[in-house]
């Protein structure tokens, strides 16, 4: 059973609009969460956090909504670059059920057409 | 600064071989992890370690095994490959197992042929 589902598999934005990529989680002891970034060839690189106490986190071109009682997080990039292009993970930070790893998503490939 | 390594980059495997891929980290982090990466299955979760000398399993550990003598480095065995085997594998690290900002390693190509 997936606990963090990220259901868009692709997604196609023009530059200089916004693009947003969604993630949704089942368990409610998630409480923080994070959003990387991968380029091919490469390794995922942390991009953005928020934790359940806050409902949004910006960084630059970068925000990150929460919505817990949607159990639904969104990441919003303005304007999109066309060096945004790359896979981009959901992971929850199960830090309420102890010491265990981030739990991923399966990611959204972003591409951003110039 | 290296961060984190892994070796080698790519390898080809014959089916019912033994493997070890090798990370290191030079971050003094407490935790590292490997992962596993497959086309439309995203990042997976084979093992993981919180601090040296310890280890646990992850959500695909069946066909792998870890160990962490100490802090800088956390082999991943394959005893005997096969072709479901063939990923892309990452390693990654954090400063604690509640400080999830996690580093990553360039990635693991392993072919099983």
């Amino acid at each position: 059973d997936q606990q963090v589902k990220q259901n868009s598999p692709s997604l196609s934005v023009q530059e200089g609009r916004i693009s947003i990529l969604n993630c949704d989680y089942t368990n409610s002891m998630f409480d923080y969460f994070l959003w990387y970034k991968k380029y091919p060839a490469e390794g995922p690189t942390f991009l953005i956090s928020i934790s359940s106490i806050k409902d949004k986190n910006e960084d630059g071109r970068f925000t990150v909504f929460l919505n817990k009682s949607a159990k639904h997080l969104s990441l919003h990039i303005v304007p999109s670059q066309p060096g945004d292009s790359a896979v981009y993970f959901c992971a929850a930070d199960p830090r309420g059920i102890g010491n265990t790893p981030l739990v991923f998503g399966k990611g959204t490939r972003l591409s951003v057409i110039a | 600064i290296a961060g984190i390594t892994q070796a080698p980059t790519s390898q080809i495997l014959a089916a019912g071989r033994r493997m070890t891929l090798r990370c290191t980290q030079d971050m003094r982090h407490n935790a590292m992890y490997w992962y596993r990466q497959d086309l439309g299955l995203g990042l997976r979760l084979i093992h993981y370690s919180n601090t040296a000398g310890t280890t646990g399993k992850g959500e695909v550990p069946d066909g792998y095994s870890v160990s962490r003598a100490n802090t800088d480095d956390f082999p991943l065995t394959l005893a005997s490959a096969v072709p479901s085997q063939t990923s892309v594998y990452f390693c990654a690290s954090s400063k604690t197992a509640t400080n999830t900002e996690a580093f990553f390693g360039q990635g693991t190509r392993l072919t099983v042929v």
